[in-house]
């Protein structure tokens, strides 16, 4: 157990529907960080917050977004959902950066329909 | 951006035998870190070793261990001894504080072990 939740584990919704993935850091992690893993793109980096404000951004899609709450848990939407956007998300959380490891979630498995 | 490229999409060991994973990876700072994680089926992912730029020396982790070629742009993995259970994806990742320390991923290689 990595101390990172992410609720739900899996989600099934049709296109042009929107929703909402939520993330619960380890206590104490400030920083979390949401990642795209599809089997086309692999991998990416979406968004990073860190204690509530956002800090570095990647490959994040227009019709998402995310946000940091004071209690540190995070939330990424995702609207106007396209099957391509079917993938799994991961949720991350560090303390700070550096060689501080990155906490992974279970990951929502999103599927679009 | 920083490039990280691991060109063995597949690879298979024997039980017992050392396999070897490779990334390069391609960036102009000189201050960064890199990781190496395990995603097994069960699509946790797990930290395996991790290395610090700036450190010569090679990381360990017992049956674990990188080779770390900072001119090359080179770190792959050495998994000794190996075991059922280290089959997995095994994705190479690097990390600096230019990109908030997010972390920047290859595209990952399967590990197949036989028995």
């Amino acid at each position: 157990d990595s101390g990172v939740t992410q609720t739900p584990k899996h989600l099934i919704t049709a296109t042009g529907q929107r929703v909402t993935l939520r993330c619960s850091p380890r206590s104490g992690d400030l920083s979390v960080y949401w990642y795209q893993q599809s089997l086309d793109q692999g991998l990416q980096f979406l968004i990073q917050y860190y204690n509530g404000e956002e800090r570095a951004k990647g490959n994040i899609l227009e019709r998402f977004s995310a946000q940091q709450f004071p209690d540190l848990h995070s939330e990424l939407n995702l609207s106007s959902l396209e099957l391509g956007d079917s993938a799994l998300y991961f949720c991350a959380s560090s303390v700070v950066g550096g060689m501080t490891e990155a906490f992974f979630g279970q990951g929502t498995r999103l599927t679009v329909v | 951006a920083q490039t990280v490229t691991q060109s063995q999409p597949e690879m298979s060991v024997q039980e017992a035998e050392t396999v070897t994973l490779s990334c390069t990876y391609d960036t102009s700072e000189s201050d960064y870190y890199l990781f190496w994680y395990k995603q097994p089926p069960s699509r946790q992912m797990i930290l395996v070793i991790r290395q610090e730029a700036y450190k010569q020396q090679n990381a360990t982790e017992n049956r674990f261990s990188v080779n770390f070629q900072k001119a090359a742009k080179s770190f792959s993995l050495k998994i000794s001894d190996s075991q059922l259970g280290d089959a997995a994806m095994y994705f190479c990742a690097y990390r600096s504080s230019n990109s908030g320390y997010a972390l920047n991923f290859g595209k990952g290689t399967s590990l197949l072990v036989t028995p």
